[in-house]
């Protein structure tokens, strides 16, 4: 049974480039969180889709960040433009909205920006 | 406004004995509060979690207490092994089902 899959693991940029990174959810849940992590701020919540629409988006730290979930098997985060300051592990998870909303994590991209 | 706190950034225990792993929160619209352990170079895996209305959640060696009047959680381990060496984090739930995240508490099970 395959957890949430996230690509590319690693991504190294330069600055003013543009970073798109992709999810894939647990086959069946309908909620798909972005997070991101970082050591001054740990995890936080970026943006997060019900059934493939964004419900809040109220964590995305400025507009160069964009989120979108074409359809429930696939969900992108793109900067534009990239800036060293974004450099963190980003984190996608889904929940199948039970009792307790557990949440399954991917194993992150690391995102370096030069 | 850091609405989950982990006070401790480490933590180094015993093989054998208990850990205990604290967190406290200001949010008193949190429905679930939740623990999540995370090994290096992995996503956050979910461990265990304690509904608003109880004190008490237990599964296996691992046991949530809940004091809602502090609004303070504690995470035991017992007894503590080296697989569980990794950071702890505690993060609660409301209704949006947003999950808040405290910052970590890394945890280090010596031999």
């Amino acid at each position: 049974d395959a957890g949430v899959i996230q690509s590319p693991r690693h991504e190294v940029t330069e600055m003013g480039q543009e970073v798109t990174l992709r999810c894939k959810p647990i086959s069946g849940h309908n909620s798909l969180f972005w997070y991101r992590q970082t050591m001054m701020r740990g995890l936080e919540l970026l943006i997060y889709f019900n059934n493939n629409v964004p419900i809040d988006d109220s964590g995305m730290p400025e507009d160069r960040f964009s989120a979108k979930m074409p359809n429930a098997s696939f969900s992108t985060l793109k900067i534009q433009p990239s800036e060293p300051r974004d450099s963190a592990v980003y984190f996608c998870a889904s929940s199948d909205r039970t009792e307790t909303d557990t949440q399954y994590f991917g194993p992150g991209t690391r995102l370096t920006v030069l | 406004d850091q609405q989950v706190k982990q006070n401790s950034p480490s933590l180094s225990v015993q093989e054998g004995r208990i850990s205990i792993l604290n967190c406290d929160y200001t949010n008193s619209m949190f429905d679930y509060f939740l623990w999540y352990k995370k090994y290096p170079a992995e996503g956050p895996t979910f461990l265990i979690s304690i509904s608003s209305i109880k004190d008490k959640n237990e599964d296996g060696r691992f046991t949530v207490f809940l004091n809602k009047s502090a609004k303070h959680l504690s995470l035991h381990i017992v007894p503590s092994q080296p697989g569980d060496s990794a950071v702890y984090f505690c993060a609660g739930i409301g209704t949006a089902s947003k999950l808040t995240f405290g910052t970590g508490t890394r945890l280090q099970v010596t031999l």
